[in-house]
């Protein structure tokens, strides 16, 4: 079936520094893949739709100069999160799709924390 | 806007028994999918069941089945002969027709099995 790599899995930044997460499909074409965040026994929350070639789409309340998204290609995503602080301390996961509606394919999830 | 709604926070049920978790939906729309989303503690996203709305029989998959009421707006997920490794946050999910568009979450089922 569909998988998607998500990396890294943990990362520990300082505060003021920048930190760059990966999401590729790794055995099929995603041209629209999704960025979530979601904290502790919550829901995942969408932040932002990137589609291959174009600028993200961001929901609502999220920063895109400070969450930044590129997906320069048809199997490979970046969020990086700039100039991070400890509230933006969280866990990041991805999805994408083959196509149609068979439902979407998440990464496994980066643990971020900011120190 | 469409709407997820999970009304049971927590559950817990035995080894062997069956459970059944609610999700209730809102859309204007006619044609739709719904999924059910298992979470377990590693937080690896994984896809457990998928119904189409214009199909009007129940999606099954082995120990999995959901009861779709369309009109009622209704989605339950039914969990027969429960194992252990069920323990999960379990989320329902909806999606538009719409090819690119991104998932809608519930809050989310914390689902306890015990021995």
């Amino acid at each position: 079936g569909a998988v998607v790599s998500q990396h890294p899995s943990r990362v520990i930044c300082k505060s003021g520094t920048s930190v760059k997460i990966e999401c590729r499909s790794l055995d099929f074409q995603a041209t629209t893949m999704f960025w979530y965040r979601q904290f502790p026994k919550q829901s995942l929350m969408l932040m932002a739709t990137s589609n291959e070639g174009s600028k993200a789409t961001y929901e609502q309340g999220v920063e895109k100069d400070k969450f930044l998204i590129n997906h320069a290609s048809l199997t490979l995503s970046t969020l990086t999160v700039t100039s991070a602080h400890p509230e933006d301390s969280s866990f990041y996961i991805c999805s994408a799709s083959e196509g149609g509606n068979y439902g979407y394919t998440f990464g496994s999830g980066t643990r971020l924390t900011v120190v | 806007a469409q709407t997820v709604t999970q009304s049971q926070p927590e559950m817990s049920v035995q080894e062997a028994e069956t459970v059944t978790l609610s999700c209730t939906y809102d859309t204007s729309e006619n044609n739709y999918y719904l999924f059910w989303y298992k979470q377990p503690p590693s937080r690896q996203m994984i896809l457990v069941i998928r119904q189409e709305a214009y199909k009007q029989q129940n999606a099954t998959e082995n120990r999995f089945s959901v009861n779709f009421q369309k009109a009622a707006k209704s989605f339950s997920l039914k969990i027969s002969d429960s194992q252990l490794g069920d323990t999960a946050m379990y989320f329902c999910a909806f999606k538009t027709n719409q090819a690119g568009t991104a998932l809608i979450f519930g809050k989310g089922t914390t689902l306890s099995v015990s021995s």
